[in-house]
């Protein structure tokens, strides 16, 4: 089945604890990124990465860093997460020329305390 | 600043009845806009997509409209069931490839009994 996976679904860490958030997806997407959703804001992204190796910021990169370094992998990476960084994550991917919309992930509901 | 803005903001209707949501954008230069279905805490999942020489699509009971000249859309539900609750979002494409996309904050639809 084509999908996009993230894990954990659900975390609670404390404030400054590293974590890292996983994303593979199965379909050869060149295209992943990583967006948080807040209540009352659409989702924004945070970084995106058009191919293995290349990554780039989106709207609120600031705390949170990404690698690819495999097609099908794209971590988000919390170097010292911070109570403002609750939110709902997802992750999703999709091809270069974006014809068929994206796929995404079920979510992970992060809090920090 | 690109924007898109989606309306009414929730809405609640009974089964078995008719419904049209709204979305506008300032989003430019223009490439797709996509509705997407999100049941909470879940990923979004992606109904229809627009390019711009596109007026109409549909997908089932889901009919997707675009104006490109006064940079409206809408999305029609027909005959609602209860599995339509859930939030629909608008989502507009700014450039020729996947990377920038402007996400509406959503309307929240409840279909009751």
């Amino acid at each position: 089945e084509a999908q996009v996976t993230q894990n954990p679904r659900y975390l609670i860490t404390v404030t400054g604890k590293k974590l890292t958030v996983t994303c593979s997806q199965n379909m050869n997407h060149e295209y992943m990124s990583w967006y948080r959703q807040d209540p009352g804001l659409g989702l924004r992204q945070i970084y995106y990465s058009m191919n293995v190796e290349v990554t780039d910021k989106g709207d609120v990169p600031e705390g949170y860093k990404v690698s690819r370094k495999e097609k099908r992998n794209f971590p988000l990476i919390l170097e010292s997460p911070s109570p403002n960084q609750t939110s709902l994550y997802f992750c999703a991917s999709g091809t270069y020329r974006d014809t068929l919309g994206y796929t995404f992930g079920s979510g992970t509901r992060l809090t920090v305390v | 600043k690109n924007q898109v803005e989606q309306s009414p903001q929730s809405l609640i209707i009974l089964e078995g009845k008719n419904c049209t949501l709204q979305c506008n954008y300032t989003v430019s230069p223009f490439s797709n806009l996509r509705w997407y279905k999100q049941d909470t805490g879940r990923g979004p999942v992606s109904l229809t997509i627009m390019t711009f020489s596109e007026n109409t699509k549909s997908n089932g009971r889901y009919t997707a409209t675009l104006d490109a000249d006064t940079k409206q859309s809408s999305l029609h539900i027909t005959a609602s069931q209860l599995s339509d609750s859930a939030s629909y979002i608008c989502v507009v494409s700014e450039s020729g490839t996947a990377s920038k996309l402007t996400f509406g904050t959503g309307t929240r639809l409840q279909v009751t009994l």
